[in-house]
C-alpha cells in the first residue's frame, strides 16, 4: 500500500507569512501526528489527530495549528512565521495512535527567511 | 512528564564488533518503548518495540524498569547498520511519542 505522503516537500517563506502543510496518511489509518525536527531540538511532538479530533498537543505556541479531514488527511498551519520555525516537519500515521507503529512521511522542509 | 535520554550523539564501531546504543527514560507509569531508525535518504521507520520482544535485523532491546533503560544491542555490527537511531516512549493516555535526541551509529569496515 502507498506510504505517507507530504506536500510540498520544500517551502521557502519570509518572516510574518503563514504556511500550510499537507499530509496524506496510509489508507485505513485514522491517527495522524505531526513533529518538528531541528538540529538543536531534535524531534518534537506538535499534535495528534484522530478521526478529525485533536487528541493531544505538544508545547508549541498557538501559531501552530492543525486539522484533520473526514478522509484522515491532515493539514498543519503556521501563522506569523519566525526564523526559528525553519525545520523539517514530519507527519506520521498509525492505526490508533502513539502505541501503534508510526509510519512517517518524507517531511516538508520549511525555510523561513 | 515523560523524557527520553540518549547520552551518545555519535557512536562508531568496527564491523563485527558488538554495539550498544543507550536509552534511558523518565516516566512514572508503565511506558511503551520503541526504537526507530533512519537510514541515509530514507524515512524514519520502526525498528522494534519492547512489547513484541522480537529481534529485528539482529537487534534486541530489553526494558529494564529498575534502571529505567531500554538499550539497543547487536552482537555483531554490520556496515549497513550505519544510521540514526532514536529511542521513543509512549506513556499512558499521553497519546504522543517522546523521542530522544538520537544516536548516529557508524559501522567502520
Amino acid at each position: 500500500k502507498a506510504g505517507v505522503t507530504q506536500t510540498p516537500r520544500y517551502l521557502i517563506k519570509t518572516r510574518g507569512q503563514q504556511v500550510t502543510l499537507s499530509c496524506s496518511p496510509i489508507s485505513g489509518h485514522r491517527s495522524v501526528s505531526w513533529y518538528q525536527q531541528t538540529p538543536g531540538q531534535g524531534l518534537q511532538f506538535l499534535f495528534e489527530y484522530f478521526s478529525e479530533t485533536q487528541r493531544n498537543k505538544g508545547n508549541f505556541p498557538g501559531r501552530f495549528s492543525g486539522r484533520q479531514f473526514s478522509n484522515s488527511r491532515s493539514e498543519m498551519n503556521v501563522s506569523t512565521l519566525e526564523l526559528g520555525d525553519s525545520a523539517l516537519y514530519l507527519c506520521a500515521s498509525s492505526l490508533a495512535g502513539a502505541s501503534d507503529t508510526q509510519y512517517f512521511g518524507p517531511g516538508t522542509r520549511l525555510t523561513v527567511l | 512528564a515523560q523524557r527520553v535520554t540518549q547520552p551518545e550523539k555519535l557512536l562508531s564501531v568496527f564491523k563485527g564488533a558488538p554495539v550498544e546504543l543507550k536509552c534511558n527514560y523518565s516516566y512514572s507509569g508503565s511506558p511503551e518503548l520503541f526504537w526507530y531508525v533512519q537510514y541515509s535518504r530514507q524515512r524514519l521507520q520502526l525498528l522494534l518495540r519492547h512489547i513484541s520482544r522480537e529481534s529485528i535485523k539482529g537487534f534486541t532491546a530489553d526494558l529494564n524498569k529498575g534502571e529505567t533503560s531500554f538499550h539497543l544491542k547487536k552482537p555483531f555490527a554490520q556496515e549497513e547498520d550505519s544510521a540514526m537511531y532514536y529511542c521513543a516512549l509512549s506513556g499512558g493516555s499521553a497519546r504522543q511519542l517522546t523521542f530522544g535526541s538520537g544516536t548516529q551509529l557508524t559501522v567502520l569496515p
